[in-house]
């Protein structure tokens, strides 16, 4: 089955605490990226790669890490996560990137909560 | 920056009744998508128009888009239950800025 995996889908952390978030796809895409969703604010861009270490800044990149050593992970990760950093974190992956002729297909999401 | 606003922000309708939602945006895109997203969940593509389409369907949606007004329409007739959802419309602009921009979405509740 065609998909998009991420892990963990519910974390709980402290301030200060490095974690990782894995995000894997099966299709073959060559476009990753990472997305954060919170209330009022709707889905914003933190991160994307075209292809295999080639990775750029999305919108809110502060804080965040990514890399695409392997064309089907992308994960992320935050080196010292701050309360602000809570959040619904969705993985997203398509055949190609810009202009983006086709459909993103999304991970179901890792809830992140940090205290 | 925001690039898409969906407008409602939200929608209640019964069963049966068909529901609209717009989609403004401000700059001159390649495409645009509408995604479904159910409570907590990852979104679901919908359907995608391009800037050289001005309405499309598939099942029981139908998308217009016009871009002399930069706006769209998502139009989904004869309303379930489980419609209910948030939908977001996103925008993809070609330029050299790589991304897929989405908007807030719009919350529509159908009742039984």
């Amino acid at each position: 089955e065609a998909q998009v995996t991420q892990n963990p889908r519910y974390l709980i952390t402290v301030t200060g605490k490095k974690l990782t978030v894995t995000c894997s796809q099966n299709m073959n895409h060559e476009y990753m990226s990472w997305y954060r969703q919170d209330p009022g604010l709707g889905l914003r861009q933190i991160y994307y790669s075209m292809n295999v270490e080639v990775t750029d800044k999305g919108d809110v990149p502060e804080g965040y890490k990514v890399s695409r050593k392997e064309k089907r992970n992308f994960p992320l990760i935050l080196e010292s996560p701050s309360p602000n950093q809570t959040s619904l974190y969705f993985c997203a992956s398509s055949l190609a990137g810009p202009p983006f002729q086709g459909e993103q297909y999304f991970g179901p999401g890792t809830r992140l909560t940090v205290t | 920056s925001q690039q898409g606003e969906e407008d409602p922000q939200a929608l209640s309708i019964q069963e049966g009744e068909n529901a609209t939602m717009n989609c403004s945006y401000k700059t001159s895109i390649n495409n645009l998508q509408w995604y479904r997203q159910n409570s907590g969940r990852g979104l679901v593509h919908l359907i995608l128009i391009r800037s050289n389409e001005r309405e499309k369907h598939s099942g029981r949606l139908r998308v217009t888009l016009d871009t002399s007004k930069k706006s769209s329409s998502l139009l989904i007739t004869a309303s379930r239950a489980a419609d209910t959802a948030s939908y977001f419309c996103a925008t993809a602009i070609f330029s050299g800025y790589s991304t897929l921009t989405f908007g807030k979405g719009t919350m529509l509740l159908v009742s039984p």
